[in-house]
């Protein structure tokens, strides 16, 4: 019974070059959560999305940065354009429901670095 | 202000010692909260739920005082395996779904 797999571990990226970022939920979840690590600080939310649909993206940098969670396959993370400032590592979630009391567990994250 | 604010230590304690870390939290309106731990490099790993009453997990004891708006962790009889950072977590309130808020982070180093 798998958690929740991210891929690739760690990517690196020049500057100006996509990042793609993959989740896979636990078996039957079908609520993804994306956030991030910058060096030295907080995790901060960035995206929640259900299949095939963002229901909160008020995290997400306006420019250059997209999720979708298709009907078959993993949530991509798509970082377009990339600056140094988004070297981070990024962590995703999932579970059963939008609204649950429980906390949620964590993918192992993408270790984001642009050279 | 922060949402959520953490000493971010470190704390340095010997093995066998009593360490509390302190968290406070800017939004009266929050209900739930948490206790995750992360290891360097790793995942945040949800420790435990921090309930009105109190709550005692092993080693571990969580309270929260709603009133100061304030939440706090006691380990008692550290052990080296409990270096790490602990992040004190709360939900937002009002967004319809589980969006977490982290603080920065204690971080816990017991020595032998």
């Amino acid at each position: 019974n798998a958690g929740v797999m991210q891929n690739p571990r760690h990517l690196v990226r020049r500057r100006g070059q996509e990042a793609r970022l993959r989740c896979s939920p636990m078996k039957g979840h079908s609520h993804v959560y994306w956030y991030r690590q910058l060096p030295e600080e907080g995790l901060k939310f960035m995206v929640y999305l259900q299949k095939e649909n963002i229901i909160d993206e008020s995290g997400m940098p306006k420019e250059r940065f997209s999720a979708e969670f298709p009907k078959e396959g993993p949530s991509i993370l798509r970082i377009q354009q990339v600056v140094r400032g988004d070297s981070a590592a990024y962590f995703c979630a999932s579970s059963t429901r939008g609204q649950d009391n429980y906390g949620y567990t964590f993918g192992s994250g993408t270790r984001l670095t642009v050279v | 202000r922060k949402e959520v604010e953490q000493d971010p230590g470190p704390f340095n304690v010997p093995e066998g010692a009593t360490v509390a870390f302190n968290c406070t939290y800017s939004n009266s309106a929050s209900q739930s909260f948490f206790w995750y731990r992360q290891d360097c490099r790793k995942e945040p790993k949800l420790l435990m739920s921090v309930y009105s009453s109190g709550n005692e997990d092993g080693r571990f004891t969580a309270q929260l005082n709603r009133a100061s708006q304030y939440i706090s962790l006691l380990i008692r009889d550290s052990k080296l395996s409990d270096s790490a950072t602990y992040l004190c977590v709360i939900e937002a309130p009002n967004t319809g779904f589980q969006k977490l808020v982290f603080g920065t982070g204690t971080r816990l180093l017991v020595s032998p």
